[in-house]
């Protein structure tokens, strides 16, 4: 089976422009859930999706949003960038999202 | 609320040295625990997973047993190798209205020297 795959795997962007994620689960699996990785905050919990639903949701602005398409992919979108956006954006899958979760390689957001 | 708090690295080790790395849990109810791994570059890979009271986990050499008595799940290993050398994820999966919540610990990073 295919794992969990990102695109794109590097983005530079500056500030006050929009970025969308991508994020392909492994086939099979319903759960998609986005986390930020910064070296200091560690791994934040920003939101899951489940057959097209947002499902859960961390403690993140607006600016953060989601979606999910019938396929089980789903994307990630952060308006208006800050820099305190540059960070290491992972996806992760999972059947039901009640069990092991499956992550991505990341996509490695810098903001300018 | 539901949290992990794992040992502070950086951790240096030789080879073949034993290596254990403290994670302990609050949380309610009945979590499933877990260890990843992430390798410079890389995404995290699961390493291994405990659902239940008194379960090992084990995969490549590495341990964690599910205490609940100390709510504690701490990595061992008996001898580590250069290969090891990433940073290692305690996690804690709980059960919500909506599914299941993951929380994660802060990481620690392992460096093993030849």
């Amino acid at each position: 089976k295919a794992g969990v795959t990102q695109t794109p795997r590097y983005l530079i962007k500056t500030r006050g422009q929009q970025v969308t994620l991508s994020c392909s689960p492994i086939s099979g699996h319903r759960s998609v859930s986005w986390y930020q990785q910064t070296p200091g905050q560690g791994l934040q919990f920003l939101f899951e999706y489940f057959s097209e639903t947002q499902r859960n949701k961390g403690n993140f602005p607006g600016r953060f949003s989601g979606r999910q398409f019938s396929n089980s992919r789903s994307e990630m979108n952060v308006s208006t960038l800050e820099l305190g956006d540059s960070a290491l954006y992972l996806c992760a899958s999972s059947f039901s999202g009640i069990d092991t979760q499956y992550f991505g390689p990341g996509t490695r957001l810098t903001v300018l | 609320g539901d949290s992990v708090t794992q040992m502070e690295g950086p951790v240096t080790l030789s080879e073949e040295a034993f290596l254990t790395i403290n994670c302990t849990y609050t949380a309610t109810g009945y979590p499933s625990l877990f260890w990843y791994v992430q390798y410079p570059g890389e995404g995290l890979q699961l390493l291994l997973k405990a659902t239940k009271a008194d379960d090992k986990g084990s995969n490549k050499g590495f341990e964690a047993t599910y205490r609940k008595e100390t709510t504690s799940f701490h990595l061992e290993k008996g001898s580590v190798q250069v290969s090891d050398s990433a940073v290692y994820f305690c996690a804690l999966s709980v059960r919500v209205d909506t599914g299941n919540q993951f929380y994660f610990g802060t990481g620690t990073s392992l460096t093993v020297i030849p």
